[in-house]
């Protein structure tokens, strides 16, 4: 079936460094990808995104890649800061047959910041 | 801030009840997504409402139900209300189904107690 999943449920790194955060797709027709943050509290926060077409992303402090061989999408964080402490997830763009868009979750990934 | 605002922020019913949630979507964008999220769980997709029609869908029971009006806003109404549907009950806006991107922002979300 299809599933987007992430490697590791929870993440610990020092401030300062770079975070890696990974996640699998299953779905090798899938062709939009996106990232969100999600701190205690509240909704699901867009980072950054990603086409099939693309191989990597840049944003401000985030870097996504996506290798479709092997089917697997990573956040890169640099210089890791405590405001960064959050639960991470990956999300597939899938079509509806109405003509829409959903996103498929994976199980998110809990990044905590030690100072 | 998304603008995407969702109310009430929390809500306790008992089995058997119902219930309606209630989302002002974000300037500007015509299409409405919900999604339930349980704890430690990822974000699943309900349904959608584009120009007041549903769009789309997901592995949810005829109980769920929603609206969208006019002006875009939305509704998410939950009949004979299961212990399971305690959850963070989220409501996601974008400028447009169809689009080849397509950016969904979230509001913070209604937590549901089902007791």
């Amino acid at each position: 079936g299809e599933s987007v999943g992430l490697h590791l449920p929870t993440l610990s790194v020092q401030e300062g460094d770079n975070s890696i955060i990974n996640c699998a797709y299953s779905n090798s027709a899938s062709d939009y990808f996106i990232w969100y943050k999600q701190e205690s509290g509240k909704g699901p926060q867009f980072i950054i995104d990603i086409r099939s077409n693309m191989d990597k992303r840049q944003g401000q402090r985030v870097t996504v890649l996506l290798n479709k061989t092997v089917k697997h999408l990573s956040l890169q964080i640099a210089a890791t800061q405590p405001g960064d402490s959050a639960v991470y997830f990956c999300a597939e763009n899938k079509g509806l047959t109405g003509g829409g868009n959903k996103l498929t979750f994976g199980t998110g990934t809990q990044l905590k910041v030690e100072l | 801030e998304t603008g995407v605002t969702q109310s009430p922020t929390h809500l306790i019913k008992t089995r058997g009840q119902q219930v309606t949630l209630r989302c002002s979507s974000q300037s500007g964008h015509n299409t409405v997504s919900w999604y339930q999220q349980a704890l430690g769980q990822g974000p699943q997709f309900i349904f959608q409402y584009y120009r007041e029609e549903e769009n789309g869908r997901g592995n949810f029971p005829p109980r769920f139900s929603g609206l969208q009006f006019p002006n875009y806003s939305s509704e998410l109404n939950v009949n004979a209300l299961e212990l399971d549907d305690s959850a963070l009950y989220l409501c996601a806006s974008s400028l447009n189904p169809r689009g080849a991107k397509n950016i969904q922002y979230f509001g913070a979300g209604t937590r549901l107690s089902v007791l």
